[in-house]
């Protein structure tokens, strides 16, 4: 079984301050963790992935989320915010079981970003 | 453009009419997922192709819903006898299968459907 938690529904921060999205998961095996972000009537754009190799992971538009197994944490942050950034983001957990791939969705986080 | 493209955009129809939503993946993705969008909402899962074969379907998805995937290429999405609560944005996401890696998904930016 496998589920994400993400702890904020929303998260509002000023322009040019740090970005913090918090993300935690379980799984019963090594799972594989991604983050997303979607724009208003878009789809959902890939920002970074996490499939077992470096647990500090970089990602478009200067993204970072580290991966932290004892703390079963895959946290989203971005040193300084741009409006652009305002949007909807979603932690995103898979594994591979039986050849089937398990998709489990965090419930979004929005992000504010204020002038 | 190389990505998962879906058609159409925007599609509103009458209560009780009939609906069909294509997504074409990216070319040589074996994985296709159907998901429903509401608003404020995170994606819900509703159907998944390997290939061709149909390998899971969401409780979600009743008897009026169906999906195909014919020759494992494009898929399509149908709605029969659509009511109001199917009014959501539709999104369509590919990846590609390997048994030692878990692809990432690649969405479309989705079909959204107004039932009026």
């Amino acid at each position: 079984a496998q589920s994400v938690t993400q702890l904020d529904s929303h998260v509002s921060v000023s322009e040019g301050t740090p970005v913090l999205l918090r993300c935690n998961y379980s799984s019963s095996y090594s799972p594989s963790l991604f983050w997303y972000v979607q724009h208003p009537n878009k789809g959902l754009q890939l920002l970074l992935k996490y499939t077992s190799a470096a647990t500090l992971v970089k990602g478009i538009n200067g993204f970072e989320a580290e991966f932290k197994k004892s703390e079963t944490s895959f946290h989203l942050t971005k040193p300084s915010a741009h409006m652009s950034d305002a949007a909807e983001y979603f932690c995103v957990v898979t594994m591979n079981s039986g050849g089937y791939q398990k998709v489990t969705f965090g419930t979004g986080t929005k992000l504010q970003v204020i002038p | 453009d190389t990505g998962v493209s879906q058609d159409p955009r925007h599609k509103i129809t009458k209560r009780g009419q009939n609906v069909t939503f294509r997504c074409d993946p990216i070319s040589e993705h074996n994985r296709l997922y159907w998901y429903r969008q509401t608003l404020g909402q995170g994606p819900e899962f509703l159907t998944y192709f390997q290939n061709e074969a149909q390998l899971e379907k969401s409780r979600l998805l009743s008897d009026r819903f169906s999906a195909e995937r014919p020759k494992g290429s494009f898929s399509t999405l149908e709605i029969q006898r659509t009511e109001q609560g199917d009014s959501a944005m539709y999104l369509c996401a590919s990846s590609l299968a390997r048994s030692s890696y878990n692809s990432p998904l690649h969405f479309g930016n989705g079909t959204r459907l107004t039932v009026t």
